[in-house]
């Protein structure tokens, strides 16, 4: 157990609504990032951190942002949620040396659906 | 473009068969994952390697730089191995992974 916890696990929201999700680890990591998974398209990469106040944006960052207080809280906010948003969203860390010396490891994962 | 491309797509097979699932990718790549995802859970990085082959249990990977090609195998393999596995690329200079598709395995009792 990597110390990842997504919450909330569902959410059903409306179309306009604000949402924002929550990742929070005990581990202490330099990395953390957000992806989505949809049918077809596997895990995409939303936005990503290096560490507190430093973030960056993914391959599909339109209509998110993110936000890195403190190093154990990754938030990802839809700013106004849309259908298109419906997916299945993952938290994910690595170790201070990221990815390329370390795997990742990833949260159990919000279901979010906008109607 | 830094691309990650695995195949088959889909694989089932009977328990006891051994598996193999192929992932190429581009140029330049600092590591290579393997992940694995059941149904409905979440996902679980099984390997992490740059060169050779590393093996836990009855799953083993490898990799050939020179041929930019890395492979998952099973031997024995049970119903409970029934996942989905990912494959996923760090490209040097990036502190991000580039996904492939996904393997979706059936292994049938």
């Amino acid at each position: 157990d990597a110390g990842i916890t997504q919450s909330p696990r569902h959410k059903v929201t409306e179309t306009g609504t604000p949402v924002t999700l929550r990742c929070h680890q005990t581990e202490n990591h330099r990395y953390m990032y957000w992806y989505r998974q949809d049918p077809g398209h596997g895990l995409r990469l939303i936005h990503y951190s290096y560490g507190v106040k430093d973030t960056d944006k993914g391959e599909v960052s339109d209509g998110y942002s993110v936000s890195r207080s403190k190093t154990e809280d990754f938030l990802l906010t839809l700013e106004s949620a849309t259908s298109s948003q419906t997916s299945v969203y993952f938290c994910a860390i690595s170790t201070n040396k990221g990815v390329v010396d370390s795997p990742l490891h990833f949260g159990n994962g919000t279901r979010l659906t906008v109607t | 473009k830094n691309e990650v491309e695995q195949s088959p797509q889909n694989l089932t097979a009977q328990e006891g068969e051994f598996i193999t699932i192929n992932c190429s990718y581009s140029v330049g790549i600092s590591a290579l994952h393997w992940l694995q995802q059941h149904p409905g859970g979440g996902i679980v990085s099984l390997f992490m390697l740059s060169s050779g082959k590393k093996k836990h249990g009855r799953l083993i990977a490898t990799i050939n730089i020179q041929e930019k090609h890395s492979s998952l195998h099973i031997t024995a393999s049970h119903p409970r191995d029934s996942a989905v596995y990912i494959c996923a690329a760090t490209y040097q200079g990036a502190q991000k992974l580039v996904f492939g598709q996904g393997t979706r395995l059936t292994i049938n009792p």
